[in-house]
């Protein structure tokens, strides 16, 4: 069965600095997704994008993030400059256009600000 | 308050056992999915009810949508050691993007 693929599974980072993670959506998979998860709580809607631009964004899709899709099969997410507080599970999905509305998850990138 | 809650938050059974899990919302929905989330994994998705549905079926699975209470609930029957995960709900409303919006999550602990 296709799968979205998220790289690296783990990314250590110092505060300040910045980080992109990395993610391969299924192939014929138009709608893109981050969500992220704190440690022990609820899975939190980042920010959904389609035809090239952001469709949608939470209140804590601030300015310090970026998504892009630089070529026909990634999409990353970028932190400018990583906090604290941005540690947590980063979750990739991505769906198909139309009557499939079931998102496709990527095993996630656990990052750890120090 | 926020959209999609689940309860209980925690649930211990034996196997064999049958598992029920609720969720509540508060706003209009297009459509109720159900993921599972085993440890440190990703999400996987289990089944989704439209909101003009009231029952759906698959496998073990048992899921209803109460569109009047804004209340779903998940039903696993016969449960199984390796059915041990989180399971969220997840609101699906018809806006740019069809975002889903999870709720905090059971973990369901099945005892051999």
């Amino acid at each position: 069965e296709p799968e979205v693929t998220q790289t690296p599974s783990h990314q250590v980072t110092q505060m300040g600095q910045e980080v992109i993670l990395r993610c391969v959506p299924i192939s014929n998979h138009l709608y893109f997704y981050w969500y992220r998860q704190i440690l022990g709580q609820k899975v939190e809607f980042l920010v959904s994008f389609y035809n090239n631009e952001i469709s949608e964004k939470s209140e804590i899709f601030d300015d310090q993030f970026s998504v892009e899709r630089p070529d026909g099969s990634n999409f990353t997410l970028k932190i400018r400059s990583t906090k604290l507080e941005d540690s947590a599970m980063y979750f990739c999905a991505s769906r198909v256009v139309g009557a499939g509305e079931k998102l496709f998850f990527g095993s996630g990138t656990q990052l750890s600000v120090l | 308050s926020q959209q999609g809650e689940e309860d209980p938050q925690a649930l211990s059974i034996q196997e064999g056992e049958n598992a029920t899990m609720n969720c509540s919302y508060k706003t209009s929905i297009n459509n109720l999915q159900w993921y599972r989330q085993n440890s440190g994994r990703g999400l996987v998705h289990l089944i989704l009810i439209r909101s003009n549905e009231r029952e759906k079926h698959s496998g073990r699975l048992r899921v209803t949508l109460d569109t009047s209470k804004k209340s779903s609930s998940l039903l696993i029957t016969a449960s199984r050691a390796a059915d041990t995960a989180s399971y969220f709900c997840a609101t699906g409303i018809k806006a740019a993007g069809n975002k889903l919006t999870f709720g905090g999550g059971t973990r369901v602990l099945v005892k051999p």
